[in-house]
């Protein structure tokens, strides 16, 4: 079975701190995918970034950061310098098995303050 | 274009109504999804379609019915809903069926439909 973790359910910074949302994933598929949702209060889903199992290179874009690494099956997202419009909820998914199912873990909710 | 829309934006209705919720892609995906999301959850996956053909339902009750008249549109008919339907109904899109293979593509979701059942 396929289980996705996000223990943090809100976190609260103040704006041009450095933040990171874990995301802890169990699967026992060798090939997987891992993705990243930001969900502002508006209510529709951004993509903000797709990895596979096979490539554990850390990738930048801009403010925002990821680290993948399988050893300990995380997926953690950084955002340096965070800003008033990174307030959001925050989802990890993962996509094993075919049939493009993902399983969401159950969000982080970002609040970003003055 | 790699917008997916979805109308109408709210809907508000009572137990005995017929209505349906629309949703557009343009980008040529192959694959179309239908998720229910309540306050505060992750989003919950429905019915997933495939080059226009239902491929995953999951277990969703039959007063919601989804239909693929092409390969950009999708709907989902809403009839005789409960109060505890009430949520926020989001469509996706993704490059490709979703066949066994097992190489994701990112799914790209529209703003949603707020739904209120009375």
């Amino acid at each position: 079975a396929q289980k996705v973790t996000q223990a943090q359910t809100e976190i609260s910074v103040v704006e041009k701190e450095d933040v990171t949302l874990d995301c802890v994933y169990e699967t026992r598929d060798t090939t997987y995918y891992l993705f990243w949702y930001k969900q502002p209060p508006s209510g529709e889903l951004v993509f903000l970034i797709r990895r596979n199992s096979f490539d554990e290179q850390n990738e930048i874009s801009g403010r925002y950061s990821w680290n993948f690494q399988k050893s300990t099956s995380s997926f953690n997202f950084t955002i340096t310098a965070s800003q008033v419009v990174d307030s959001a909820v925050y989802f990890c998914a993962l996509g094993t098995g075919g049939g493009n199912k993902l399983t969401f873990g159950t969000g982080t909710q970002l609040k970003v303050e003055l | 274009d790699t917008e997916v829309t979805q109308t109408p934006k709210h809907l508000v209705m009572g137990m005995t109504n017929k209505k349906s919720l629309k949703c557009e892609q343009h980008m040529g995906h192959r694959a179309m999804y239908w998720y229910k999301q309540k306050a505060k959850k992750p989003p919950e996956l429905m019915f997933v379609y495939s080059y226009e053909k239902l491929s995953i339902n999951e277990s969703v009750p039959s007063r919601f019915s989804p239909e693929c008249p092409n390969s950009s549109l999708l709907n989902l008919h809403l009839h005789a809903l409960q109060p505890e339907d009430s949520a926020l109904y989001l469509c996706a899109s993704s490059q490709g069926g979703s066949g066994t293979s097992g190489s994701y593509n990112e799914q790209f979701f529209g703003p949603g439909t707020r739904l209120t059942v009375l």
